[in-house]
């Protein structure tokens, strides 16, 4: 099983909404990733979790809050977002390893903010 | 800064033509990875190249790895129009930790 399960697919949200993305692996990799996509570029790291534990953000607003509940789990929790922050959400996982860094994504969450 | 440069950044090619696409950096990585990804979905994993000099293949799809493993290569023989989509290297360098960056990309049309 190779998969990354992202909820929703699509969501629509006001500047005043508070919202969350979840993504679910089953891989018993312990480095989950946020990525955050905006038409015609590549991903952009937003996160970085390590054996559940915060290793890396990229100055990433406070407007967006990561957690990571146990090494299957991992929320992205939304509140006062703007229209800019409209894009497509990516989750990744991959095994804790120097030499292979190979990571496994999700379909990705799609949010609109209106 | 680690930066993996990406080229061409857009191919619209004739099916059955070849092509090469290349990633290239100043930094030394540990692993480089190839994927695919159609508008609106998430990125998927073609190919990872973690030793020098490397040659790996998947169908009609080679992937190389640079012998100082600084640069990669994928090249597509007879592209078909099930090739079209966005083609993305991504890696993490020996002195980036966990930081996987991504090329900027290349979008690759084939016409049949």
């Amino acid at each position: 099983d190779t998969e990354v399960t992202q909820t929703p697919k699509h969501l629509v949200m006001g500047m005043t909404n508070k919202k969350s993305l979840k993504c679910e692996q089953h891989m018993g990799h312990r480095a989950m990733y946020w990525y955050k996509q905006k038409a015609k570029k590549p991903p952009e790291l937003m996160f970085v979790y390590s054996y559940e534990k915060l290793s890396i953000n990229e100055s990433v607003p406070s407007r967006f809050s990561p957690e990571c509940p146990n090494s299957s789990l991992l929320n992205l929790h939304l509140h006062a977002l703007q229209p800019e922050d409209s894009a497509l959400y990516l989750c990744a996982s991959s095994q804790l390893d120097r030499g292979n860094t190979e990571a496994f994504f999700g379909q990705g969450t799609r949010l609109t903010v209106v | 800064t680690q930066l993996l440069e990406q080229s061409p950044q857009f191919l619209s090619i004739q099916e059955g033509e070849n092509l090469t696409v290349y990633c290239n950096s100043s930094s030394v990585f540990s692993s480089l990875q190839w994927y695919r990804q159609e508008p609106g979905e998430g990125p998927v994993l073609l190919v990872t190249v973690v030793t020098g000099g490397e040659v790996k293949k998947l169908k009609r799809l080679t992937f190389q790895f640079g012998d100082a493993r600084k640069d990669s290569s994928l090249h597509i023989t007879a592209a078909q129009p099930g090739d079209t989509g966005l083609y993305l290297c991504a890696g993490a360098s020996l002195s980036g930790g966990f930081k996987t960056i991504f090329g900027a990309g290349t979008r690759l049309f084939v016409k049949a």
